[in-house]
């Protein structure tokens, strides 16, 4: 499986402030995930982060709250704008080999909003 | 679209004991079936997978079973040691292998 690491690994922001969180990947994939996990509960997509073109967001989720990069099949960021307390989470990218249907998950950003 | 529902939420067993833990999915399209494990501070962990064109698939103390006509599987853990205490998250997915639902998760505690 690829090895998939995420920075910054935690970071405390305040409110009204955004927040990059990278994903790097140590061979190129076809497919990368974001998810974002509450404090306690389970995993939810976000969207998913296309090469060369615009991320495709899922219910709920919008392209001015969470806009996506995929600049390469290697490299994904995440950001997370104009934060309230409520966007205290986990954030996840996952990577999907494109051979099969798994998907490998990063070590995850804790993001604490006050 | 999908719901994946999950139980027990917590399950708590002697170290040796097995363990079992059922998800139900509600999308008769779902094709893929992964279980993940994670830990306290880590990211989810691929523990196993079945795909629809199988009924059980084993992997040394792992082992997963799927039944199509009741949409449900569930995952079996034999000889429980404590490290396998974490949380343990169910997923079904129907397009292509994207769109992952996640159940809400099972805790699952071994006591020494």
């Amino acid at each position: 499986s690829a090895v998939i690491s995420q920075k910054p690994s935690r970071d405390i922001c305040q409110r009204g402030t955004s927040l990059t969180i990278q994903c790097q990947v140590d061979s190129q994939v076809t497919m990368m995930f974001w998810y974002r996990q509450q404090p306690g509960q389970s995993l939810t997509l976000i969207a998913t982060a296309n090469q060369g073109s615009e991320a495709t967001y899922e219910s709920g989720f919008v392209i001015d709250k969470f806009p996506i990069s995929r600049p390469n099949l290697t490299f994904s960021t995440l950001t997370v704008s104009n934060m309230s307390p409520e966007d205290s989470s986990i954030y996840l990218c996952s990577v999907g080999p494109g051979l099969s249907y798994e998907q490998y998950f990063g070590p995850g950003t804790r993001l604490t909003v006050t | 679209g999908e719901n994946v529902e999950q139980h027990p939420s917590t399950l708590s067993v002697q170290e040796g004991d097995s363990a079992v833990i059922k998800c139900t999915y509600s999308d008769s399209a779902s094709n893929y079936f992964p279980w993940y494990k994670q830990e306290l501070g880590k990211g989810p962990q691929l523990i196993i997978d079945i795909r629809s064109n199988v009924g059980e698939k084993k992997d040394q103390r792992i082992a997963v079973t799927l039944n199509k006509t009741a949409k449900h599987f569930s995952l079996h853990i034999t000889e429980t040691q404590p490290e396998d205490s974490a949380v343990y998250f169910c997923a079904a997915s129907s397009l292509n292998g994207q769109n992952f639902v996640f159940g809400p998760g099972t805790r699952l505690s071994v006591l020494p």
